[in-house]
């Protein structure tokens, strides 16, 4: 079954500074992988991607993610951070080959950006 | 640009009682699901439509969840005799092709 973690339940970054979330992924098919934002009390808003092709996806916002297949890894990098850029960040791996299944998400990680 | 959309937004609730979420997705979509979320989570996989058809529901969390998408447009979902730990955030999302796209949540609260 897929499986996803995020390294870091809660990163803090200057303003300015360049934002690294991580996530590893585990699927026994080719992925799709996918990022997520949440702002307090509201739903999910797609951040970017990756389905095939090219392996640096480019998102909203100025964010970028990268799939390492030998890693198992799409970590999410901007960067320089923006006080708007705080909120909780998930990553999700699509659940089968499928893409009308189900995702499976990481547990979410809460960036917080300093002045 | 019409997003999905979730009804209501907040609902109380004693122990005990019965609730019913609504969720409206993308119009062109076909594809519905249902996720909950609680406090410090991501979502977590519920149920799933395709049109009106339910194709997967082995993920309810017990047989007091049930969820319905009559027409293969609007979809509920309700749970009956609500307990204290059911009190999460509950998504829905809607997708045509790859992506899926979520609504605002219903943030259920049991006392």
């Amino acid at each position: 079954a897929q499986s996803v973690t995020q390294l870091g339940s809660h990163v803090s970054v200057s303003e300015g500074a360049l934002v690294l979330l991580r996530c590893n992924y585990s699927s026994s098919v080719p992925p799709y992988l996918f990022w997520y934002v949440q702002y307090p009390n509201q739903g999910l808003q797609l951040l970017l991607k990756y389905t095939t092709g090219a392996t640096l996806v480019k998102g909203i916002n100025g964010f970028e993610a990268e799939f390492k297949k030998s890693e198992t890894s799409f970590h999410l990098t901007k960067p320089s951070a923006h006080m708007s850029d705080a909120a909780e960040y998930f990553c999700a791996v699509s659940e089968g080959q499928d893409y009308g299944q189900n995702f499976v998400f990481g547990p979410g990680t809460r960036l917080s950006v300093l002045p | 640009d019409t997003g999905v959309s979730q009804n209501p937004r907040h609902k109380i609730t004693k122990r005990g009682q019965n609730v019913t979420f609504r969720c409206d997705p993308i119009s062109e979509h076909n594809r519905l699901y249902w996720y909950r979320q609680t406090l410090g989570q991501g979502p977590e996989f519920l149920t799933y439509f395709q049109n009106e058809a339910q194709l997967e529901k082995s993920r309810l969390l017990s047989d007091r969840f049930s969820a319905e998408r009559p027409k293969g447009s609007f979809s509920t979902l309700e749970i009956q005799r609500t307990e204290q730990g059911d009190s999460a955030m509950y998504l829905c999302a809607s997708s045509e092709g790859v992506t899926q796209y979520f609504g605002p949540g219903t943030r259920l609260t049991v006392l």
